[in-house]
């Protein structure tokens, strides 16, 4: 039983790079979330969606572009990475109200 | 964005003691979950309480949902190394209720 899994664990990008972090899950759980972990800020949403086809914005979405063609995935694009985006980045999935987070991928961009 | 007020932020206990750690909003929640996060992981889910007055237990651990619905409590009896860690809460609330609330942590620490 994988849950979620997030890839890559660990990234290390330049400022202006694209990048995109991967989510997926084996539960299909309608809803799925992004969330970064920063020292003194706590986890805050980016974006989150309900079902495929379906986003919506977060309370730090700028910057961040999300997709969901299929159930199982929730990738996150970093469209122009710059350095006040390195942080921790957590992928959820929910069903009912229990909320389960991925492992988390690092990313520093530099 | 909305958050809750969890202390105490951080704790310094000797193993064997009791922990206690607690949140609280100023709005009405229908849901207190409570994680641990450990380096380097993603938070794990450790407790779900859905009804005002609930008491659950997991294992040495122990959460209850208050009764005015706008606060909860983590219990840790006889802690042990493997304890430390940053632990979370979070909740539903009534209004907006497809967004989690989280708490900002209290971090603990246990001397052997």
């Amino acid at each position: 039983d994988a849950g979620i899994t997030q890839s890559p664990r660990y990234k290390i990008t330049e400022t202006g790079r694209q990048v995109t972090l991967m989510c997926h899950q084996t539960w299909s759980h309608s809803y799925m979330f992004w969330y970064r972990q920063d020292l003194g800020h706590g986890l805050r949403l980016i974006y989150y969606s309900a079902a495929a086809d379906i986003t919506d914005k977060g309370e730090v979405p700028d910057g961040y572009v999300v997709s969901r063609s299929k159930t199982e995935n929730f990738p996150l694009t970093l469209e122009s990475a710059t350095r006040s985006q390195t942080s921790v980045y957590f992928c959820a999935s929910r069903t009912g109200r229990l909320q389960y987070f991925g492992p988390g991928t690092r990313l520093t961009v530099t | 964005g909305q958050q809750l007020n969890q202390s105490p932020q951080s704790m310094f206990i000797q193993e064997g003691e009791d922990v206690s750690m607690n949140c609280t909003s100023s709005s009405i929640f229908n849901t207190w979950l409570w994680y641990k996060q450990d380096p380097g992981e993603g938070p794990v889910l450790l407790i779900a309480l859905y009804k005002a007055g609930e008491l659950t237990s997991n294992g040495r651990l122990t959460a209850q949902f208050g009764i005015t619905r706008k606060d909860s409590f983590l219990n840790i009896s006889a802690s042990i190394p493997s304890d430390v860690g940053i632990y979370f809460c979070a909740g539903h609330p009534l209004q907006g209720a497809q967004k989690l609330v989280f708490g900002q942590g209290t971090r603990l620490t246990i001397n052997p």
